[in-house]
């Protein structure tokens, strides 16, 4: 049974470029989370995606945006990268979209921003 | 306000000690879930336990054990005869029904190191 992926594992990119963190979630589910986890902290909620729709959304940047595909796969995207924004970023699935379900996360993707 | 505190930043037991991990909570909602999630240095969350607003019955698998009081709005982590493959980050989070729709609210974490 395959579990939460993402792709890259590490990432450098200079401040001002874009990235695009991708995210395949555990078979049977259908709904994606992102999270950003600083050094030393918890992770923060990012956005969610369920039916290839932004359900909710953290207290983030519009610089900060993503997609579902058909398939349940997602992508976070984020422009004009900022030094803070360097950070572990986890994606997790879960079944329906509803609270309370537990979210199954990915090893992450470590982006470093020079 | 949603909110969730763990007060210990870092533990640091030998082995075969019981160690507690302490999760307070701020919710105003009456329906919500709590979780426990363990974080090793590899980076990927493991998910541990999670217990609804109306379970108040603690629960002990293996090792581990729950502790959820309304009342004091904790919910705490007992590992006992703790091992050094317990050396993680562990993170307690909080899921409000409909304040936070079912996102998942983290505290900042608990490192624990059990030394041999």
């Amino acid at each position: 049974d395959a579990g939460v992926t993402q792709s890259p594992t590490h990432l450098i990119k200079t401040r001002g470029q874009q990235v695009t963190l991708r995210c395949s979630p555990k078979s049977g589910h259908d709904t994606v989370s992102w999270y950003q986890q600083a050094l030393g902290q918890g992770p923060q909620f990012i956005f969610q995606y369920y039916e290839e729709e932004e359900r909710q959304r953290g207290n983030f940047p519009d610089r900060f945006s993503g997609h579902q595909f058909p398939n349940y796969s997602s992508e976070l995207n984020v422009n004009a990268l900022l030094l803070g924004d360097s950070a572990l970023y986890l994606c997790a699935s879960s079944l329906g979209g509803i609270g309370g379900r537990e979210q199954y996360f990915g090893p992450g993707t470590r982006l470093t921003v020079t | 306000a949603q909110k969730v505190t763990q007060a210990q930043t870092e533990i640091s037991v030998v082995e075969k000690e019981d160690v507690t991990l302490d999760c307070v909570y701020e919710t105003r909602d009456t329906t919500y879930y709590l979780f426990w999630y363990k974080q090793p240095p590899s980076g990927e969350l493991v998910f541990l336990i999670r217990r609804n607003s109306f379970d108040e019955q603690n629960e002990i698998s293996g090792r581990y054990s729950w502790n959820f009081q309304k009342s004091t709005s904790s919910f705490n982590f007992t590992i006992t005869a703790s091992q050094v493959v317990d050396s993680a980050v562990y993170f307690c989070a909080l899921s409000e029904w409909e304040g936070s729709q079912g996102n998942l609210i983290f505290g900042k974490g608990t490192k624990l190191s059990v030394k041999p």
